[in-house]
């Protein structure tokens, strides 16, 4: 079974505006990453957060993890045309082995 | 530069036969890892691999197989090709140990399949 599951599924805006997608998970990790998928190609790390991290930012990536609630945020901030892709959110839920499971991801449009 | 190639990108194959999807990183990588992408069911790992000789089963391995016999190459094997194996197969790869979980992973650019 999958360990993410990200809402929303789809999300449309404006260029300029800000995108929020979430991810929740189900058992105890170590730490969890977001990646991005441009259409027909292969994923591409964005930013890692660790269990005991709560917001870490990349550019205009805002990443928060809140482990009491299993749950992480993923905030682009003025999004451009380029954001448009589909982003995964990746925990290591298998503990120790290198693995990761990878949720269903959120696809994102931006709009010029 | 370093990277990680998949081949062929595009294969379209008949049921029941064997299909073998290449995987090749530059980077000395220890761990790989094989990957298919489905709508509504994200990325499911079906093998993986932490060294030479040393290589696993994932979540959904069932018809396939793998064999690494050198560091830069993990092989994909579709024993028999069924309809249900139609999908996006991603290879990726980490550096570091098997226990080390804050590697990124880097993703080939991926192989379509489709079984007829």
């Amino acid at each position: 079974s999958q360990q993410g599951e990200e809402d929303p599924q789809a999300l449309s805006i404006q260029e300029g505006e800000n995108a929020t997608m979430n991810c929740s998970y189900k058992t105890s990790i170590n730490n969890l990453q977001w990646y991005r998928q441009n259409s027909g190609r292969g994923l591409v790390h964005l930013i890692l957060i660790r269990s005991n991290e709560r917001e870490k930012h990349s550019g205009r990536l805002r990443v928060t993890l809140d482990t009491s609630k299993k749950s992480s945020s993923l905030l682009i901030t003025a999004s451009r045309a380029a954001d448009t892709a589909s982003y995964f959110c990746a925990t290591d839920a298998y503990g120790n082995t290198g693995k990761l499971i990878f949720g269903q991801g959120t696809t994102l449009q931006v709009k010029p | 530069d370093a990277e990680i190639t998949q081949s062929p990108r595009h294969k379209i194959t008949e049921t029941g036969r064997q299909v073998t999807l290449a995987c090749h990183q530059t980077w000395n990588h220890n761990n790989m890892f094989w990957y298919r992408q489905d709508l509504g069911h994200g990325l499911r790992l079906i093998h993986y691999s932490y060294g030479v000789q040393d290589t696993n089963k994932g979540e959904v391995s069932d018809g396939y197989s793998v064999s690494r016999s050198n560091t830069e190459d993990l092989p994909l094997t579709l024993e028999s090709a069924a309809s249900s194996q139609t999908s996006v197969y991603f290879c990726a790869s980490t550096p570091g140990t098997k226990s080390r979980t804050t590697d990124t992973q880097y993703f080939g650019p991926g192989t379509r399949l489709t079984v007829l």
